[in-house]
């Protein structure tokens, strides 16, 4: 089996820091993803990657960038970490895109909090 | 768009004692979305509970079923005697057509007590 790996596994920042986050895998898989969750809600995608050097947006990309340099890794930066922010920000990958009963594996998480 | 809801974030049943999370769902892009139930252990990663594909079909992992009513665009987690093992979060998410995103609910928090 594999394992996905986030790190750090607890950020605080300060206002207005620019702050990343990093995930590793090592399924072999070709798409990754990066979810937000906010208390009491649902994940929400941030970015996904479908392979190398691919980037795409999703619902809630806007205030984030985010590097696939490697088929193993998938970084996200929070460009300007707002005050009194407190999120959990999932990594997942799976096998590849465009099939819509795609299993996703996720790592444990960042939990992020903005003095 | 569409959307995933989970009324209940939190639901305490008793060991043995049978179990409904429930799950409804919108899809405004699709007719039939795919649908699944994620579940998250104590100190675990995400990961995936079961799925089905197909409107009307029942899926089964673990002792839980859920069936893909389409005339209630529904997708309730059943179990008929839990345990305290499965003391955990479930989500209920759906796959968007078009972006192929998978959709999460809110979540529900299920405690059960010995």
């Amino acid at each position: 089996g594999g394992i996905i790996t986030q790190t750090p596994k607890f950020l605080i920042g300060q206002e207005g820091q620019k702050l990343t986050l990093k995930c590793q895998q090592n399924f072999n898989h070709d798409t990754m993803y990066w979810y937000r969750q906010d208390s009491g809600k649902g994940l929400r995608l941030i970015y996904y990657s479908i392979t190398e050097n691919d980037l795409q947006k999703g619902d809630l990309s806007e205030g984030y960038d985010a590097s696939r340099e490697k088929k193993s890794s998938f970084s996200l930066t929070v460009t300007s970490a707002q005050k009194n922010e407190m999120a959990v920000f999932l990594c997942a990958s799976s096998i590849a895109s465009g099939r819509s009963n795609e299993r996703l594996f996720f790592g444990h998480g960042t939990k992020l909090s903005v003095l | 768009g569409d959307s995933v809801t989970q009324t209940e974030g939190q639901v305490t049943v008793s060991e043995s004692k049978s179990l409904i999370i429930n799950c409804t769902y919108s899809a405004t892009s699709i007719a039939y979305p795919n649908l699944f139930w994620y579940v998250r252990y104590p100190g675990e990663g995400l990961q995936l509970l079961l799925k089905v594909i197909t409107a009307g079909q029942k899926g089964s992992s673990r002792g839980f079923e859920a069936t893909y009513n389409k005339e209630t665009t529904s997708f309730h987690l059943q179990k008929a005697s839990v345990q305290e093992s499965d003391s955990a979060v479930y989500y209920c998410a759906l796959v968007s057509s078009g972006s192929w995103q998978l959709i999460f609910g809110s979540g529900t928090q299920l405690t059960v007590m010995p």
